[in-house]
């Protein structure tokens, strides 16, 4: 079945970087585009970044943008996030997500059809 | 960026009864090219990653009870709980595969009566 695992988390002060890490099984992870999801504690859910499923194309939220880093190793099956100028607002417990429907040359059409259980990232002094 | 507004924020709603969580979009979710609306349900109980439910407004995930529906189009949208279970007891979000960024609305806590 699928899997996806993440790691990586931890407690990081403002201003650090911090890299995550999604393991993947159970099915043909280079086939797929994959997502970053975020949760700050108590709150809802945050889109913060997708990637094509050969790497070739890469999209963020407004509020990563500059300073997040999307990337996959199709031969790990392995997703990562590195995470830079971490700020207070991004901790939060990320989570690895499949996207499921489709994309096309300029985006991607995507629900989440699995998720981690995801990682906890707290940015406190 | 298109904005997801859910209501109500929270529902209390007695077993066996139905629960219905509305979900609005601030521009329509409908693509005429294939006369799809492009909105997924999920569910996320306490202390558990979400779980998608519903995808195409009204595709349900397999899997998933046929006690769960979703139906609406264009903004308007709709999951339905035909009876509810003590399992049911969960956040509910809509979110929005239109565009990106991909949207989220803010969650309805569904609670028993």
């Amino acid at each position: 079945q699928v899997q996806l695992v993440e790691s990586g988390g931890g407690v990081v002060q403002p201003g650090r970087s911090l890299r995550l890490s999604c393991a993947a099984s159970g099915f043909t992870f280079s086939a797929y585009p994959m997502h970053w999801v975020r949760q700050a504690p108590g709150k809802g859910l945050e889109w913060v970044a997708f990637i094509y499923h050969d790497g070739t194309n890469k999209y963020y939220a407004d509020s990563v943008k500059g300073r997040f880093t999307i990337s996959r190793d199709n031969s790990k099956k392995t997703l990562y996030l590195q995470m830079n100028s971490l700020r207070p607002e991004d901790t939060a417990v990320y989570y690895c997500a499949r996207g499921g429907g489709y994309c096309s040359s300029i985006s991607c059409s995507n629900w989440f059809d699995s998720w981690g259980q995801g990682t906890l990232v707290t940015v406190s002094a | 960026d298109i904005v997801m507004t859910q209501s109500p924020d929270s529902l209390a709603v007695s077993l066996g009864e139905r629960a219905t969580i509305n979900c609005k979009s601030s521009q329509s979710l409908l693509y005429s090219s294939n006369n799809k609306n492009y909105l997924a349900w999920y569910q996320q109980r306490p202390g558990q990653p979400p779980k998608l439910l519903i995808y195409w407004a009204s595709t349900r995930e397999s899997g998933v009870p046929d006690r769960f529906s979703g139906s609406g189009s264009g903004t308007d949208f709709t999951l339905t709980i035909s009876s509810l279970q003590a399992e049911d007891v969960a956040v509910y979000y809509c979110q929005q595969y239109y565009n990106s960024p991909h949207t989220f609305g803010q969650g309805t806590k569904l609670e028993i009566k």
